[in-house]
């Protein structure tokens, strides 16, 4: 089991460009999300799932779009990025099943840098 | 005023002192609790859970208290190795939406 897989690791883009976040899961997870983590701070849900074709906003979905088409797979896109977007981006699957009672499964995470 | 809070730290503690962490919440709904560890940079893990019976794993006691919406985390005989920053995490559901607070950052020392 790879577990949570996201891509890429390091990112830097210019204010303006678009980009995709990759997340993967390979768990039969239902439940995915992404978070992003800014300096000194803990993490705020960006978007979720409960499950294929399901998405709904989280804490601060400005400026990013989700969509899930398989169990496995949750891209995040950021739309026009901002310097404000620069932070930790960190991908979660949780599943209602699991003997810790949802507990959630993080990748490595994506570090992007707008300029 | 945050869903979550936590003492907002740091903890800078010997080797093999007591060292204990709290969190409160805010929404009366919420139906499970969690300790995450996260190390420098790297994504969080999971610590404990926490039920209202209190749970213990080897040094780490989790306690939760439902009527003052609190949580708390102890750790017993600090190791170089439980360095790090410890996350107090709430859901209101079965969802995956979990609310983070802040952390709090444990620094052990020789």
């Amino acid at each position: 089991n790879a577990g949570v897989t996201q891509t890429p690791k390091f990112q830097v883009l210019k204010t303006g460009q678009s980009m995709t976040l990759q997340c993967a899961q390979d768990m039969n997870h239902e439940y995915m999300s992404w978070y992003r983590q800014d300096p000194g701070m803990g993490l705020r849900l960006i978007h979720y799932s409960v499950g294929a074709g399901i998405t709904d906003q989280g804490e601060v979905p400005n400026g990013y779009n989700v969509s899930r088409s398989t169990t496995e797979d949750f891209p995040l896109r950021l739309l026009s990025a901002a310097p404000s977007q620069t932070s930790v981006y960190f991908c979660a699957s949780s599943s209602k099943y699991s003997r810790n009672g949802n507990e959630q499964f993080f990748g490595p995470g994506t570090r992007l840098t707008v300029l | 005023r945050k869903e979550v809070e936590q003492d907002p730290g740091p903890f800078n503690v010997p080797e093999g002192a007591t060292v204990a962490f709290n969190c409160t919440y805010s929404n009366s709904a919420s139906q499970s609790f969690f300790w995450y560890r996260q190390d420098c940079r790297k994504e969080p893990k999971l610590l404990m859970s926490v039920y209202s019976s209190g749970n213990e794993d080897g040094r780490f006691t989790a306690q939760l208290n439902r009527a003052s919406q609190y949580i708390s985390l102890l750790i017993r005989d600090s190791k170089l190795s439980d360095s790090a920053t410890y996350l107090c995490v709430v859901n209101k559901g079965n969802a995956g939406k979990s609310t983070f607070g802040d952390g709090t950052t444990l620094t052990v020392k020789p």
